[in-house]
């Protein structure tokens, strides 16, 4: 079956812009969970989705939110970005949200 | 709160060595335990899970809970075991049962 995909892959914005990243789990998949990934603080939590609702929640701004659809798919968005926010963001995901969870290959934002 | 700490950034062996990869954690309660793996232009994957008690590509993993740590150990290194390792930690109670990560290991094995 086909695997999580992100879109984009690759994005660069300016500060005080807004972003939106997108993710589709594998089918059958309900949980959706994003993950920040950078060098200096490794992978942090960003949030989780299951079922259209945010079930768990990082320690983020409220600067990033998301969402998940009916097709459980998701989208993240960061407004008003700042340097600090670029950042390979990673998307898993898994069926019930305690299972193995299956990691798209991520999108890498740079702000300038 | 809850920390993962892997303290070994990197770690450099010769093919046919043991390997062990250490993964220390701080949380007051029973955890869950996992290691992930990156292999080079791939995507994280899990390797191994400590309730399972499988041994994955050889790999293998025991919770000590009397010194908190995790330490996955091979017998014999490959060098298709060269990649990027996380373990990771989940509560097992309450409501927030987020993935807590350490920062990685990058594991070079040299032929």
């Amino acid at each position: 079956k086909a695997g999580v995909t992100q879109t984009p892959r690759y994005l660069i914005k300016t500060r005080g812009q807004q972003v939106t990243l997108s993710c589709s789990p594998i089918s059958g998949h309900r949980s959706v969970s994003w993950y920040q990934q950078t060098p200096g603080q490794g992978l942090q939590f960003l949030f989780e989705y299951f079922s259209e609702t945010q079930r768990n929640k990082g320690n983020f701004p409220g600067r990033f939110s998301g969402r998940q659809f009916s097709n459980s798919r998701s989208e993240m968005n960061v407004s008003t970005l700042e340097l600090g926010d670029s950042a390979l963001y990673l998307c898993a995901s898994s069926l019930g949200g305690e299972d193995e969870q299956y990691f798209g290959p991520g999108t890498r934002l740079t702000v300038t | 709160a809850q920390r993962v700490t892997q303290p070994e950034k990197l770690l450099s062996v010769f093919k046919g060595a043991p390997v062990e990869l250490k993964c220390n954690y701080s949380y007051s309660g029973s955890p869950e335990l996992f290691w992930y793996v990156q292999y080079s232009r791939q995507r994280l994957q899990l390797l191994l899970r400590h309730i399972s008690r499988e041994s994955i590509k050889g790999f293998t993993a025991d919770l000590n809970k009397g010194e908190t740590s995790f330490h996955l150990k091979k017998p014999f290194a490959q060098e298709e075991d060269s990649a990027m390792y996380y373990c990771a930690l989940r509560a097992n109670a309450g409501n927030n049962r987020k993935l807590i990560w350490g920062l990685g290991t990058s594991l070079a094995v040299n032929p």
